[in-house]
């Protein structure tokens, strides 16, 4: 069954390092999001990404953060300059057209700033 | 306060009892889903309900929506093991615009099943 997968599992940083997180999602989909989840904390909405370009961002998706479609298949999500509270589960996730709200979400990626 | 209010925020039952799980919007809703997520571990889509009195089932799991109320439950009969983990609620306040996926999640309820 397609999935939706995440690369790091795991990153530590040193604060104010860049961290990019990459997600492949599944392959006939074309919405893709990044969520978060800081521990013990709710699922978090990042940012939506269509037609290659990002179609609705929350208030947490600032300067420091940004998302690209480098190619066909991958989906990364980069921090420039990470802080202590970026530490956090993220989650990629995709949905094929006409499904509003069933998204696929991959295993996540842990991100521990030091 | 939450936009979304999940109830109970954690729950134990014997295995083979039935439970209910709440989430209460504050807001209109254009769209309540449900997930699993087994802890340290992705989001599995579990349900989607759009429509006033709408019903559906999978399984042994059947989730409800009262639009009016702005609630929905998600009940499980003769519980499992297997349906142990963390169950979201999730919405979406907005009919229009977007990409629709940007759903507002609740806390979550942990649902633990003793053998």
């Amino acid at each position: 069954e397609p999935e939706v997968t995440q690369t790091p599992s795991h990153q530590v940083t040193q604060m104010g390092q860049e961290v990019i997180l990459r997600c492949v999602p599944i392959s006939n989909h074309l919405y893709f999001y990044w969520y978060r989840q800081i521990l013990g904390q709710k699922v978090e909405f990042l940012v939506s990404f269509y037609n290659n370009e990002i179609s609705e961002k929350s208030e947490i998706f600032d300067d420091q953060f940004s998302v690209e479609r480098p190619d066909g298949s991958n989906f990364t999500l980069k921090i420039r300059s990470t802080k202590l509270e970026d530490s956090a589960m993220y989650f990629c996730a995709s949905r094929p057209p006409g499904l509003a709200g069933e998204l696929f979400f991959g295993e996540g990626s842990r991100l521990t700033v030091l | 306060s939450q936009e979304l209010e999940q109830s109970p925020q954690s729950l134990i039952v014997q295995e083979g009892k039935n439970l209910t799980i709440n989430c209460t919007s504050s807001k209109t809703l254009y769209g309540l889903y449900w997930y699993k997520q087994k802890y340290g571990e992705g989001l599995i889509f579990l349900m989607m309900l759009q429509k006033g009195g709408e019903e559906k089932s999978h399984e042994k799991i059947t989730a409800k929506l009262d639009e009016k109320k702005q609630q929905s439950s998600l009940h499980i009969t003769a519980s499992q093991p297997s349906h142990a983990g963390i169950y979201l609620c999730g919405a979406r306040h907005r009919n229009y615009g977007g990409s629709q996926g940007n759903l507002i999640f609740g806390k979550g309820t942990k649902l633990s099943v003793k053998p």
